[in-house]
């Protein structure tokens, strides 16, 4: 009955590669979120999705893609992946917009990803 | 560029003791939350403090907002090991994005 699952929750590739982090909720939220946080736990938004439509696309670079195929997913698809990218990637999802009283963020439980 | 900065960046107590924890931001907001990070894990959502409200309790936390200096605080009362995590702040200034600050690691020592 995990609210906001992500998987993998270890990812350790090659620079150039490409991977993909998938995350689900079962809260049956409208807005869905990627976040990433730095070795210095600074946690940033990446992008947000609101009924699948993008609403937030904070200048992250394009190889990153992120895919919201329904409400209850929202994937992020990473194409040649470099050094700068090892971090925690968080996927959190809330009832709507961002910012609202009452749309309070559950997060999932991270992706590690390194990239060698 | 960022919004909230906690203060300290970290903070060691003994169990018992109360742990306050500040939130300085920049421009105007709706509202602010505190959300708690354990380690390894993913962020928990703590307490939400309007921007017309100037404290908020919950169970043995407490929060107070001040507008004019564009900070707030949370308190928690008779810490436990069980707090021992990184807290955050993060605010919104409308139904946009939440902005974090970089937290404030809490140790709470048995």
């Amino acid at each position: 009955d995990t609210a906001v699952s992500q998987t993998p929750k270890y990812l350790v590739t090659q620079m150039g590669n490409d991977k993909s982090i998938k995350c689900e909720q079962n809260l049956g939220h409208d807005t869905m979120y990627w976040y990433k946080q730095d070795s210095k736990k600074f946690l940033k938004i990446m992008f947000s999705y609101n009924n699948k439509e993008l609403i937030i696309n904070e200048t992250v670079p394009n190889r990153f893609s992120p895919k919201s195929p329904d409400k209850a997913h929202l994937n992020l698809h990473i194409n040649s992946l470099e050094l700068g990218d090892s971090a925690v990637y968080f996927c959190a999802s809330s009832l709507g917009l961002a910012g609202v009283v009452g749309n309070e963020q559950f997060f999932g439980p991270g992706t590690r990803l390194t990239v060698l | 560029s960022q919004q909230g900065e906690e203060d300290p960046q970290a903070l060691s107590i003994q169990e018992g003791e109360n742990a306050t924890m500040n939130c300085s931001y920049k421009t105007s907001i709706n509202n602010l939350q505190w959300y708690r990070q354990n380690s390894g894990r993913g962020l928990v959502h703590l307490i939400l403090i309007r921007s017309n409200e100037r404290e908020k309790h919950s169970g043995r936390l407490r929060v107070t907002l001040d507008t004019s200096k564009k900070s707030s605080s949370l308190l928690i009362t008779a810490s436990r090991a069980a707090d021992t995590a990184s807290y955050f702040c993060a605010t919104s200034r409308g139904s946009e994005k939440l902005v974090f600050g970089k937290g404030t690691k809490l140790t709470v020592n048995p």
